[in-house]
């Protein structure tokens, strides 16, 4: 089943503890994106991958870091977590020739 | 710059029709997407439109005016079920990055 998946699905955890949420896709897509939601403010854009090795920042990437090692993998991390980071996280990806984002099923991040 | 503006919250009854508006003020535009977003789940892709005109797709329909910056989302014959959040997103830089990024979304609630 073509899918992308995060892990976890739900975290809580206190401020300046290193945390990665992982995501991967099954569907061989270059694009892979990472997306916080907040009431209020929409779906904001945090890092975005066009290939492997190749990565960009988006609208909000303060305290945020990310790789892409391969292609089916994009982790997301957060080297020192702090309450401001308290959202729901979604990894998206799409193929290059294609225009559809596949989402993830969202990470649900507290930070105390 | 890019500025993506969509109303907050409409209500609307079963078996009516809803239009939802989306404007945009960017460069570089290369597409728009809308999205329907269910509370607590991931967002699903509805439509992409990248030329002036209508675009229908079952009950959902889709416009796009590129000059005047403005799109709408059409829901005919509403049910329970689309209840839900709908997610304008506009993709930016022909030929480059195909991540879009997303306006703050519509709350629509649809009742009996």
């Amino acid at each position: 089943e073509a899918q992308v998946t995060q892990n976890p699905r739900y975290l809580i955890t206190v401020t300046g503890k290193k945390l990665t949420v992982t995501c991967s896709q099954n569907m061989n897509h270059e694009y892979m994106s990472w997306y916080r939601q907040d009431p209020g403010l929409g779906l904001r854009q945090i890092y975005y991958s066009m290939n492997v090795e190749v990565t960009d920042k988006g609208d909000v990437p303060e305290g945020y870091k990310v790789s892409r090692k391969e292609k089916r993998n994009f982790p997301l991390i957060l080297e020192s977590p702090s309450p401001n980071q308290t959202s729901l996280y979604f990894c998206a990806s799409s193929s290059a020739g294609y225009n559809e984002q596949f989402f993830g099923p969202g990470t649900r991040l507290t930070v105390l | 710059g890019q500025n993506i503006d969509q109303p907050t919250e409409m209500t609307a009854t079963e078996g009516a029709i809803v239009q939802i508006n989306c404007t945009y003020q960017t460069s570089g535009f290369n597409g728009l997407f809308w999205y329907q977003q269910h509370a607590g789940e991931a967002p699903t892709f509805l439509s992409y439109n990248v030329l002036d005109g209508l675009e229908e797709k079952g009950r959902f329909s889709s416009f796009l005016s590129r000059s005047k910056g403005y799109s709408y989302l059409l829901l005919k014959e509403l049910q329970m079920k689309d209840s839900a959040s709908y997610l304008c997103a506009v993709r930016l830089r022909p030929g480059g990055s195909y991540i879009p990024t997303f306006g703050r979304g519509t709350s629509l609630i649809v009742h009996p």
